[in-house]
């Protein structure tokens, strides 16, 4: 069975780091890329960027771009998504999804990791 | 703003037949990239309702179906029950955004 499980929630106060995973298992962890959405409060889904865990090729969303770092290690199956120094307004559901290429759906997902950043 | 363009909302009463639109673009939907659609149950991770533009992946009822046509794709629901109520997204890919994929601005279905 193809799973992703994401790390749990966080809460963390504004210029402080963090990095959250995503565990994937049931399937080739090297021969699919994975995706990070980012879900503000209330609002839709928004595609960050996306690691081939394969040979660690990482593409990101101009509106993301220098705003976070995308990374796998591929001998845990594992995906990241990491800030240097977070915002409030970092505060979103984060979602990692599992694709084979560019132009085919996201078709699994993680459950969802909270990361709140508050003073 | 989102680069696929959905309503913010669509309603309708059990049984009857509801559509949500998604407008794109020449460098997305119109350039010829599948449009994909995502249910969304509150409190829930998205999860694929619709790939490659009409195709339903196993276990989502033929209740739901998709279409597209130019710069546009359409999701359509018939027979419509509570359990239908959630948010829905369609997807594509744009090729004017380096590995960029795109997602529509998210439709709030009600069931009244």
């Amino acid at each position: 069975e193809v799973q992703l499980v994401q790390s749990g929630a966080e809460v963390k106060k504004p210029g402080e780091s963090l990095k959250i995973s995503c565990k994937g298992s049931g399937y080739s962890f090297t021969s699919y890329w994975i995706g990070w959405v980012r879900q503000m409060p209330g609002k839709g889904l928004e595609w960050m960027g996306i690691i081939y865990p394969g040979d660690s090729d990482t593409r990101y969303s101009p509106s993301f771009q220098g705003q976070v770092t995308i990374s796998a290690d591929k001998s845990i199956s594992t995906a990241y998504l990491q800030w240097s120094s977070l915002k409030a307004s970092d505060t979103a559901m984060y979602y990692c999804a599992r694709t084979y290429s560019g132009y085919v759906p996201f078709d699994y997902w993680g459950q969802g990791t909270l990361v709140t950043v508050s003073s | 703003q989102s680069v696929l363009t959905q309503p913010p909302s669509v309603s309708g009463a059990p049984g009857q037949r509801v559509t949500i639109s998604c407008t794109g673009s020449s460098s997305n939907i119109g350039a010829g990239y599948d449009v994909h659609w995502y249910q969304q149950l509150p409190g829930t991770a998205p999860k694929l309702l619709i790939y490659g533009n009409s195709n339903r992946p196993s276990g989502v009822p033929d209740r739901f179906s998709g279409s597209k046509s130019g710069t546009s794709a359409s999701l359509a629901i018939s027979g419509l029950q509570a359990e239908d109520e959630a948010d829905y997204y369609c997807q594509s890919y744009d090729s004017s955004l380096s590995g960029s994929r795109v997602f529509g601005g998210g439709t709030k279905l009600t069931v009244l």
